[in-house]
């Protein structure tokens, strides 16, 4: 497997635009994370997905930001329209539910997207 | 709620030094404790992890070990290289749930 796949891997911008972030999790995970890292707040979770479908999105920061998975293979962030404060390194991870009989919940992350908006 | 705290860096240390990074956690119950690594322009990458108090975990010549009555899980290395150069994140996944909860990271430096 080629693990998490995610693009762009950067991105510059103009405050305003719309940027879409793009995530493939490893085949057969069933758990999908969109984290953002910056110097300031660490690493803070977005939201997740299970089978697709969103669990928790209370650490997206606004309305500006929306994250959907269509299909098992494919999961998009988007933030419209964005700005300054919103530069910052994306990285999604996915995790597979059955890991759990070991007791651990062990993420494989992708590269991530380093976004920056002018 | 859930939460973890560990040691600031940056660390420098040479070559072949002794590797201490703290590590504490604040969560119910019991959950599961990690120690993820990135390398610069990289995702992180799970290093170790245990389940249940006195389990121990190790991977790559680290080790740390879940320390339920002091709530720590303090990572250790006894002889550091060049290539260890990274930032070391603790974390923690409480129990029966599915987020991951992580540290600040500490960026390790180690000179040849």
């Amino acid at each position: 497997d080629a693990g998490v796949i995610q693009s762009p891997r950067h991105e510059v911008t103009e405050m305003g635009q719309e940027v879409t972030l793009r995530c493939k999790p490893i085949s057969g995970h069933d758990y999908l994370f969109w984290y953002r890292q910056t110097m300031m707040r660490g690493l803070e979770l977005l939201i997740y997905f299970n089978n697709n479908v969103p669990i928790d999105d209370s650490g997206m920061p606004e309305d500006r930001f929306s994250a959907k998975m269509p299909n098992a293979s494919f999961s998009t962030l988007k933030i419209q329209p964005s700005e300054p404060r919103d530069s910052a390194v994306y990285f999604c991870a996915s995790s597979l539910w059955g890991d759990r009989g070991l007791g651990a919940n062990v993420l494989t992350f992708g590269a991530g997207s380093r976004l920056t908006v002018l | 709620g859930d939460s973890v705290t560990q040691m600031e860096g940056p660390v420098t240390l040479s070559e072949e030094a002794f590797l201490t990074i703290n590590c504490t956690y604040t969560a119910t119950g019991y959950p599961s404790l990690f120690w993820y690594v990135q390398y610069p322009g990289e995702g992180l990458q799970l290093l170790l992890k245990a389940t249940k108090a006195d389990d121990k975990g190790s991977n790559k010549g680290f080790e740390a070990t879940y320390r339920k009555e002091t709530t720590s899980f303090h990572l250790e290395k006894g002889s550091v290289q060049v290539s260890d150069s990274a930032v070391y994140f603790c974390a923690l996944s409480p129990a029966g749930g599915f987020k991951t909860i992580f540290g600040a990271g500490t960026r390790l430096f180690v000179k040849a």
